[in-house]
């Protein structure tokens, strides 16, 4: 039978650029927030985290910033670099459990 | 380096025909994971072990099962492969007193 491939959102960005990616998450208990990059064929490489007493955290070229009122999490990435191509998942925890987001494919073009 | 293995990177496997994948790790770490990963899809827990004490997912099928000999391995059985098993299988490990999951390289699951 005919099958149909799941798309993930998309953001296009020029080198140097900011990019911003978005979460939304519908857990209220989890207490931690974690942010993976995962590059086509590899396992999701850690980025930064934040806890939920927490509402913005930053390393280096990135910051994550929590919403916990409109349950919002997004990853500022800065002067975005064509190494930065990959699909970013954000996760919530719960427990031991690690719930992930549908993920973002984010696009980097000289 | 510490870190997590997975073998083999590449499984391809018959419809019906046992397989079992491997994830080792020198982090020492209490807890080892087992995810799921299917295309353009988030990972999907399938279960977790800590220490010894295994626990599963609630919807994860009976199909999947998983050993850990030891803190370094833990190995992923599927007893029945279906075409819907066609995957990426992720294997991560955490201490249990800190958050962060260090994922290994994944093995690509196909069922033919």
């Amino acid at each position: 039978g005919e099958s149909v491939g799941l798309h993930l959102p998309t953001l296009s960005v020029q080198e140097g650029d900011n990019s911003i990616i978005n979460c939304a998450y519908s857990n209220s208990a989890s207490d931690y927030f974690i942010w993976y990059k995962q590059e086509s064929g590899k396992g999701p490489q850690f980025i930064i985290d934040i806890r939920s007493n927490m509402d913005k955290r930053q390393g280096q070229r990135v910051t994550v910033l929590l919403n916990k009122t409109v349950k919002h999490l997004s990853l500022q990435i800065a002067a975005t670099q064509p190494g930065d191509s990959a699909v970013y998942f954000c996760a919530g925890r719960s427990g031991y459990a690690l719930n992930f987001g549908k993920g973002t494919s984010l696009l980097v073009t000289p | 380096d510490a870190m997590v293995i997975q073998n083999p990177r590449y499984q391809v496997t018959q419809f019906g025909k046992p397989v079992t994948l491997s994830c080792s790790q020198t982090l020492n770490h209490n807890v080892m994971y087992w995810y799921q990963q299917k295309s353009s899809q988030a990972p999907k827990l399938l279960f977790h072990y800590y220490d010894k004490d295994f626990n599963n997912e609630a919807d994860t099928p009976d199909n999947f099962q998983s050993r850990r000999p030891n803190t370094s391995f833990c190995f992923l059985d599927i007893r029945s492969p279906g075409l819907g098993d066609a995957a990426m299988y992720l294997c991560a490990t955490s201490r249990v007193a800190y958050n962060e999951q260090f994922f290994g390289p994944g093995t690509r699951l196909t069922v033919l």
